[in-house]
């Protein structure tokens, strides 16, 4: 199947401080990315569909201004979290669906857990 | 609001059973169907995709699918204490850029 990276796999920060993950897609090229959510125990949660050259779409309830994405290539999405707290300690999947077809499922990225102190 | 509906489990069954695990969703649009495997502390990882009535089979697997009632569900033959992780149901309408609406997971542990 397609490949999709993610990195990193784990950071551990300090409140206050912004966190960049990066989401590449290997062996395909993805004009739309997505970004989910996945707290302990819960199911996934998508937080916004990332759109090469235009501005990313966000869930209800997610803040745009907190969650930044940044779409800036067919094969590279990035989420920051700026000022992280707390409560945004999660594990964070992106995903990304080959452009060539839109039945294509959905391939993953193996996440990043992010843990706020 | 389109949902998708599993049974959270968990499910068990015993090494060498068949794990059925069930899937309903409410949005007739649907066109495309998957199940996603996910152990603790991993990402999804895609084990079948189903866009047609009827069966599909892959190995171990079977993916049934049923339009009419809305329903889609997963066999599991010969189960393994290494199948024992959460199945994620999903779906998409077949629109450009739609993300999957995924289930909450169904939990199975296959027992030795």
């Amino acid at each position: 199947g397609a490949v999709v990276s993610q990195h990193p796999s784990r950071v551990i920060c300090k409140s206050g401080t912004s966190v960049k993950i990066e989401c590449r897609s290997l062996d395909f090229q993805a004009t739309t990315m997505f970004w989910y959510r996945q707290f302990p125990k819960q199911s996934l949660m998508l937080m916004a569909t990332s759109n090469e050259g235009s501005k990313a779409t966000y869930e209800q309830g997610v803040e745009k201004d907190k969650f930044l994405i940044n779409h800036a290539s067919l094969t590279l999405s990035t989420l920051t979290v700026t000022s992280a707290h707390p409560e945004d300690s999660s594990f964070y999947i992106c995903s990304a669906r080959d452009n060539r077809g839109g039945t294509a499922p959905l391939y993953f990225g193996p996440g990043t857990r992010l843990t706020v102190l | 609001q389109k949902e998708v509906e599993q049974n959270s489990g968990p499910l068990s069954v015993p090494e060498g059973a068949i794990a059925s695990l069930n899937c309903t969703y409410s949005d007739r649009g649907s066109q495309s169907f998957f199940w996603y495997r996910q152990y603790s502390g991993k990402s999804p990882e895609l084990i079948m995709s189903i866009y047609s009535n009827g069966d599909k089979e892959d190995g171990r697997f079977t993916a049934q699918l049923n339009k009419a009632s809305q329903y889609v569900s997963l066999l599991i033959r010969d189960s393994q204490p290494s199948d024992s992780a959460t199945y994620l149901c999903a779906v998409n309408v077949n629109q450009a850029g739609t993300a999957l609406i995924f289930g909450k997971g169904t939990t199975l542990s296959v027992s030795s």
